[in-house]
């Protein structure tokens, strides 16, 4: 079955700080992978995506993510982590047109100063 | 080109009652799918329709329904409200195109009392 598994329910970090957030995927075929960002009360938007090619993938904000297959991982990373990141983020598989995208359960981010 | 917009933002029913969402998607996107976010569950597929068509569904009792309208315009229904169906809802707009991801209004909050 497909799933996603974010392991940290929440992260703090120190301004200026590199970020890395993890996420595991489970999918029987080659996986379509995204991760979102969800402001309080906020819909979800788009931070990447990686569907084919060079696993590392760069995105919004300064954000990038590595896809690695061996390790059925995609994990986010930001080298410097500013106030205005604070949110939940949430690491998705999905299939190409995007529709039944499966979530993972959201990691939240603070940012102390 | 607009957004995916959700509506209404806010809503409180009381329990028993029904209530009905409204989702209209992206010019030219023909596939709407639907997602329950509480603090519990975290983010569940609903269901998902495509040309007028339920086309996937996630694991949702029978109160939970939906349509699509001719232009696409997509709306969800819940019957019998109970506390518990009280939810952001998110609707996602896909274009069923090769290498997309959703796209998400920004939710109707649900409050049942």
């Amino acid at each position: 079955a497909q799933s996603v598994t974010q392991p940290d329910i929440h992260i703090t970090v120190s301004e200026g700080a590199s970020l890395e957030l993890r996420c595991n995927y489970s999918y029987g075929a080659t996986p379509y992978l995204f991760w979102y960002v969800q402001s309080p009360g906020q819909g979800l938007q788009l931070l990447l995506k990686y569907f084919s090619g060079d696993t590392l993938v760069q995105g919004i904000k300064g954000f990038e993510a590595e896809f690695k297959r061996s390790q059925s991982s995609f994990n986010l990373r930001k080298p410097s982590v500013h106030w205005s990141d604070a949110a939940e983020y949430f690491c998705a598989v999905g299939n190409t047109g995007g529709f039944k995208t499966i979530f993972g359960a959201g990691t939240r981010l603070f940012v102390k100063a | 080109k607009a957004g995916v917009t959700q509506t209404p933002r806010y809503l409180i029913k009381t329990r028993g009652q029904q209530v009905t969402l409204s989702c209209s998607p992206i010019s030219g996107h023909r596939s709407v799918s639907w997602y329950q976010q509480t603090p519990g569950q975290g983010l569940q597929f609903l269901f998902e329709y495509f040309s007028e068509t339920q086309r996937n569904k996630g694991n949702f009792p029978g109160r939970f329904s939906g349509r699509q309208f001719s232009n696409s315009r997509s709306e969800m229904n819940v019957s019998t409200l109970e506390l518990g169906d009280s939810a952001l809802y998110l609707c996602a707009s896909n274009s069923d195109s090769l290498n997309t991801e959703a796209f998400f209004g920004q939710g109707t909050r649900l409050t049942v009392v």
